[in-house]
């Protein structure tokens, strides 16, 4: 079985502040860490993901997550906000067997203030 | 990246009555797409994996003859829910698995409201 933890449900941050968001999973399997984000009434958007190979990552507008396995967790980050990156992030989890079932954290709001 | 299209985006019904929701691939073929309920402010609860050509899997809890799917083409998904009530109403999301990597593409979701 498989679980993800987001430690925080809500995290208010001032624009150009830094960020990290939290994430830990666990799972009995080798799996692959992604980072979504949805905007109000829109689905998912794929941020950013690890499958393999470095343990960083990064996303094309600012974000960067890290892979790390004996803490078992990716946290996602990002050095200086905007008040567009406000929005619902979520990380996920998947199974590098069999049918790739996705289980996804309970997300974290991010909201950018001006 | 993968396209992934939802129809429609809002839909509003009586008690009773039955909605059908699509997820099309548009530019990929998907032999497995994914069905997930999303309460306001919550996180998206895997619902069934619907496979091409086969039955539905439903995750423990789902009713799986309250919430119909099926997968007829590579390309096509539908999730219809079935004489809906007023605690159907939430959003429903459908992604499609690209490729071997377990990677995700979503549709738009579409929000039901059951009165």
């Amino acid at each position: 079985a498989q679980s993800v933890t987001q430690l925080d449900s809500q995290v208010p941050v001032f624009e150009e502040a830094p960020v990290e968001l939290r994430c830990n999973y666990s799972s009995s399997v080798s799996v692959y860490l992604f980072w979504y984000v949805q905007y109000p009434n829109q689905g998912l958007q794929l941020l950013l993901k690890y499958l393999s190979g470095s343990t960083l990552v990064e996303s094309i507008n600012g974000f960067e997550a890290e892979f790390n396995k004996s803490q078992t967790s990716f946290h996602l980050r990002k050095p200086s906000v905007h008040i567009s990156d406000t929005a619902e992030y979520f990380c996920a989890v998947t199974q590098n067997t069999g049918g790739f079932k996705t289980i996804f954290g309970a997300g974290t709001r991010l909201f950018v203030k001006a | 990246g993968a396209v992934v299209s939802q129809h429609p985006s809002r839909v509003i019904c009586k008690s009773g009555t039955s909605v059908k929701i699509e997820c099309r691939s548009l530019d990929f073929q998907a032999t497995t797409m994914f069905w997930y309920r999303q309460f306001p402010k919550q996180s998206l609860m895997l619902m069934a994996t619907s496979n091409e050509g086969s039955k539905a899997t439903y995750e423990q809890g789902v009713e799986k003859d309250k919430f119909l799917i099926n997968h007829a083409s590579l390309t096509l998904s539908t999730l219809t829910v079935t004489s809906a009530h007023p605690e159907d109403s939430s959003f429903y999301i459908c992604s499609a698995r690209f490729g071997g990597t377990g990677e995700l593409f979503f549709g738009e979701g579409s929000r039901l409201t059951v009165l």
